[in-house]
């Protein structure tokens, strides 16, 4: 059964240091995609970066990077040079592409403190 | 460039009312997905709506029910509120079907029942 996994509640960082937010999947599809989405106490959803199964290479978006292991089903969000305006909630979801589904799976996200 | 668009941010409701919730896609998307999110929780999937018809259902009962208007825009109704209803309603809209299809979110609506 497709399932996502975030198994950090809270993590703490300094300000410009690097911090790994850890991530693991489920799933029998060979084909799927994989999200990270920040969100703020404001609620809004904010799209941080895309990987696809077939992807060769990791992505990155500015500061962000994602750590695919495809083995060990695993996805984990790299924010380097943290901010102060890095502290939210980060969510990591997978979307199955067979059957022309178009749910994202989420997990119940990392609270992230950035400290001055 | 406008992105996603919600209305309202705020609504308090009784058991047993009906409650409608609209979104606003981004400019130029063509698909809308609504998702709910309760409190400590990520979201979870109700439906997609594309060229106005629900595409995809999670599982949720027939009181949630959905509108996609030739604009792009759309309705989330909730009748027979529960108190367990209350959560953060997040519109989601992209492009259809293809590419990375990502779903770019708005603010959010906040319901209460009471």
């Amino acid at each position: 059964a497709q399932k996502i996994t975030q198994t950090q509640p809270g993590m703490f960082v300094q300000e410009k240091e690097a911090v790994t937010l850890d991530c693991t999947y489920d799933t029998s599809d060979p084909s799927y995609g994989l999200f990270w989405y920040k969100q703020p106490s404001s609620g809004e959803m904010i799209f941080l970066i895309y990987q696809g199964s077939y992807d060769q290479q990791n992505a990155t978006e500015g500061r962000y990077s994602l750590n695919f292991q495809k083995a060990r089903k695993s996805a984990n969000l790299v924010i380097s040079a943290s901010q102060l305006g890095d502290s939210a909630m980060y969510f990591c979801a997978m979307r199955e592409e067979g059957g022309n589904n178009r749910k994202l799976i989420w997990g119940l996200g990392t609270s992230l403190a950035v400290n001055p | 460039d406008a992105g996603v668009t919600q209305s309202p941010t705020h609504l308090i409701k009784t058991r047993g009312q009906q409650v409608t919730l609209r979104c606003s896609p981004k400019s130029g998307h063509d698909t809308v997905s609504w998702y709910q999110q309760a409190l400590g929780q990520g979201p979870q999937f109700i439906f997609q709506y594309y060229e106005e018809e629900e595409r995809q259902r999670g599982n949720f009962p027939d009181r949630f029910s959905g509108h996609q208007f030739p604009n792009y825009s759309s309705e989330l109704n909730v009748n027979a509120l529960l108190l367990g209803d209350s959560a953060l309603y997040l519109c989601a809209s992209s492009l259809y079907p293809g590419g990375k299809n990502i779903q770019y979110f708005g603010a959010g609506t906040r319901l209460s029942v009471l």
